[in-house]
This record gives C-alpha cells, structure tokens and sequence, in this order.
C-alpha cells in the first residue's frame, strides 16, 4: 500500500530565510505526487505535482519541488519564505481508482510558522 | 474556473436533526470525493463519486448517506450524528484517472 511520510511536524523559519519541508513517499509503481497547502479553517490549495518528465516542478507562489526516485522524496522548497506562507503543508502521492477517479494519500502534514 | 464551492460554511447540528451539505463544481470533472479532516490531521478519504456512480465508500458509517444528482453536484446528507463527527468536511473534484483534485473551502460542521 502506499505511503507517505512528512518526517517535521513543527518548522520554523525567519521570514526571508529559504525553506524545504521534507516528504518521503512508498509507492510500487511510478508515483503521483502532489503538494497541498491549507491555511486555517480553509480548504486545500494545490502548490505543485508532479507525474513524469523533468524532475524539478515548479508550483505557484515561488514553490518548487524535486522527485528523488532513489531516495524516494519530494521536497518541497521556496528560497525566500513571505510571513503569508504560514500554514500546514501537505505532501499527497495518488493511485487511479479501478471504478474511477483517484485516490490520495496524505502525509500528516507540516505546520510552518514564518518569524517576523 | 477551479473553484469548487461549498454551502454551507458553518453547520451546527443536533444528535437527532437532519441536514445535508452540498458541494458544486463547474470544471467539467467526472470525480468527486467527500473528506473528514480533524484538527491537526490530514484529511481522510469518505467518499468517491465516478460519472455520478458511487465508486468508494470507505467504510463510512450509514448516518453519511452522498448522494451525486447530476456531474456538477455532491451533497451528503447527514441523520443522527454524534458528537465525534464534528470536523471539517471538504468536497473535491478531479478529471478521471491519477490527476490531482481541487478542493472547495469545507464545511465546518459541530454536532452537539
């Protein structure tokens, strides 16, 4: 079955400062993977995926990630962090669904808080 | 257009009343899913409509009854809660196969 594992449950960063959230993922085949962001009480925003091809995505609001196959990662990073990145991040890898659609399989997520 | 909206925002319920939540989306996808997501968790997978078919239940108790009336609406009626239910419910919304999913703003709903 697949997983994910987003090993920092707390990050903390200066604003300015550059950021990578750590998300390590089991999966058989070659995985979707996705990077979701959820501020409070709000639903989740898709920053980037990856599927295939380049293995540097970029995503919205300056976010980019790299697909590490060999050490099955996906880490999301930002060189410079605004105090509105705060938020808890969630690493997803997605499997389709035999009757349809698809399935996501969260990590439990990363609370970034952004120092002034 | 991404959005998927949900009504209503806010929800406060008995253990005895009956409500729905409904969730749209106008992007021409054919998959829907209802979450549950408690506080300081990830959200959990309810629900997976395909085509307007019900595709997953995942193990849901019976008083979460979705129901799919046409490709661009998601309700789910809710009967008989208990107080544990209380969470954000989130409806998403994707094209068929292993692409990613929007996801609207949730309902936060609290059982009393």
């Amino acid at each position: 079955a697949q997983s994910v594992t987003q090993p920092d449950i707390h990050i903390t960063v200066s604003e300015g400062a550059s950021l990578e959230l750590r998300c390590n993922y089991s999966y058989g085949a070659t995985p979707y993977l996705f990077w979701y962001v959820q501020s409070p009480g709000q639903g989740l925003q898709l920053l980037l995926k990856y599927f295939s091809g380049d293995t540097l995505v970029q995503g919205i609001k300056g976010f980019e990630a790299e697909f590490k196959r060999s050490q099955s990662s996906f880490n999301l990073r930002k060189p410079s962090v605004h105090w509105s990145d705060a938020a808890e991040y969630f690493c997803a890898v997605g499997e389709g669904l035999t009757g349809g659609g698809n399935k996501l399989t969260f990590g439990t997520g990363t609370q970034l808080k952004v120092e002034l | 257009d991404t959005e998927v909206t949900q009504t209503p925002k806010h929800l406060v319920m008995g253990m005895t009343n009956k409500k729905s939540l409904k969730c749209e989306q106008h992007m021409g996808h054919r998959a829907m899913y209802w979450y549950k997501q408690k506080a300081k968790k990830p959200p959990e997978l309810m629900f997976v409509y395909s085509y307007e078919k019900l595709s997953i239940n995942e193990s849901v108790p019976s008083r979460f009854s979705p129901e799919c009336p046409n490709s661009s609406l998601l309700n789910l009626h809710l009967h008989a809660l208990q107080p544990e239910d209380s969470a954000l419910y989130l409806c998403a919304s994707s094209q068929e196969g292993g692409t990613e999913q929007y996801f609207g703003p949730g309902t936060r709903l609290t059982v009393t």
